[in-house]
């Protein structure tokens, strides 16, 4: 099983849409959680770090459920902009970041 | 322009050569990793930096891969007789050692194709 667990997608949804992605970790030990965005040949760039049970910013919601050991990333109104990767992360101890292999995103007209 | 900047942007090399990479991180962290990413997959961990000290290595980073960080600033990634399986998309991150330490910013990334 891998580490951190993805659906790879693609997500093809139209402008306005909201749009689910979720991800699963293996490490209980994890504390924090982020959502990356990563475009294509671009650096991935931080989205939104989870601390607690979830967190919001704008248009983007981040859902932490340490029972299940599940974390979700919810995008409302969705953007053209918005088309990317969103690589969910679980840090491994207090160093070590551990990615997934990303979701798709792809936001049509 | 204060984030982390990674020199070459992209390298073409031939198998059996050596490269060596350069990353300057954000200016007050003291935290500096190297990831490596190949196509379809997420950035793997190589190695962290807590100032001038390698604190961890991933079973990733053979003996052909040597990174340093010699005064706590930048660090420079080399790769010793490179190999076609070396191709991919070097990134270097930073993050402050302390608060939310976890939070790491990512650099513009060094394309290295091996031919």
């Amino acid at each position: 099983r891998k580490e951190v667990e993805q659906d790879p997608g693609p997500f093809n949804v139209p402008e306005g849409a909201t749009v689910a992605f979720n991800c699963t970790y293996s490490n209980s030990a994890s504390q924090s959680f982020f959502w990356y965005r990563q475009d294509c040949r671009k650096e991935p760039k931080l989205l939104m770090s989870v601390y607690s049970s979830g967190n919001e910013d704008g248009r983007f919601t981040a859902q932490l459920n340490r029972a299940s050991q599940y974390i979700s990333l919810l995008i409302r109104d969705s953007k053209l902009s918005d088309s990317a990767t969103y690589l969910c992360v679980a840090p491994d101890g207090y160093n070590k970041l551990i990615f997934g292999a990303g979701t798709r995103l792809a936001v049509h007209p | 322009d204060t984030g982390v900047s990674q020199n070459p942007r992209h390298k073409i090399t031939k198998r059996g050569q050596n490269v060596t990479f350069r990353c300057d991180p954000i200016s007050e962290h003291n935290r500096l990793y190297w990831y490596r990413q190949t196509l379809g997959q997420g950035p793997e961990f190589l190695t962290y930096f807590q100032n001038e000290a390698q604190l961890e290595k991933s079973r990733l980073l053979s003996d052909r891969f040597s990174a340093e960080r010699p005064k706590g600033s930048f660090s420079t990634l080399e790769i010793q007789r490179t190999e076609q399986g070396d191709s991919a998309m070097y990134l270097c991150a930073s993050s402050l050692g302390s608060g939310l330490s976890y939070e790491q910013y990512f650099g513009p990334g060094t394309r290295l194709t091996v031919t």
